[in-house]
């Protein structure tokens, strides 16, 4: 296992469509995080799942942002009824829980037009 | 005022010079701080991580913390070509499950 894995990396869509999008953490992380970017930004928090249970998710999520993580490892994000202004770069990242350091996936990048 | 905060730059130094990336945020209960490296177009990639005031050196990058002065820093010493890239500070704040926090970032260009 060489990494965190997303795909698709990339995805076009048009407004009004829900996208979904995998992440397979490392192996033995039981931590998993989604965050989003856009361009000139820091990657902003979503949500945090602890094996299988979404611990904390952000304010800023509407309810069109749904994540899961059935099993504790691959997780899941859909976006229903996409807007443009969700385009933006979606990224996974995983931790152990023996420290909190969070190594990051290659990112899906998501445009809504 | 936003919890982590950096000058975005560009910061430019000369190809073997030294980079000093400063960092301060608002949460005095924080623990736990990062140093992120991101190229354009790329994902974050870990490359400090510091928990206790005082300095932790891993190669040519130092990271440096004054919990007093809610203060991080990064320095690249004998910066290369390839260290141009964005650097992101990245906090745990209290009591936040593991959640990150970072700044804009600090974009760097190293001139040969």
């Amino acid at each position: 296992d060489t990494g965190v894995s997303q795909n698709p990396r990339h995805k076009i869509t048009k407004r009004g469509q829900n996208v979904t999008f995998r992440c397979d953490p490392i192996s033995e992380h039981n931590r998993l995080y989604w965050y989003r970017q856009t361009l000139g930004q820091g990657p902003e928090f979503l949500t945090y799942f602890q094996n299988e249970a979404q611990l904390e998710k952000s304010r800023l999520l509407s309810d069109r942002f749904s994540a899961e993580r059935p099993k504790g490892s691959f997780s899941t994000l859909e976006i229903q009824r996409t807007e443009q202004g969700d385009s933006a770069m979606y990224l996974c990242a995983s931790s152990s829980s023996e420290d909190n350091e969070q190594f990051f996936g290659p990112g899906t990048r998501l445009t809504v037009l | 005022q936003k919890e982590v905060e950096q000058n975005s730059g560009p910061l430019s130094v000369p190809e073997g010079a030294i980079a000093s990336l400063n960092c301060t945020y608002s949460d005095r209960g924080s623990q736990s701080f990062f140093w992120y490296r991101q190229y354009s177009g790329k994902s974050p990639e870990l490359i400090m991580s510091i928990y206790s005031n005082g300095d932790k050196e891993d190669g040519r990058f130092t990271a440096q913390l004054n919990k007093a002065s809610q203060y991080v820093s990064l320095l690249i010493r004998d910066s290369q070509p390839s260290d141009s890239a964005t650097y992101l500070c990245a906090v745990i704040p209290s009591g936040g499950y593991q959640k990150v926090t970072f700044g804009t970032g600090t974009k760097l260009q190293v001139i040969p």
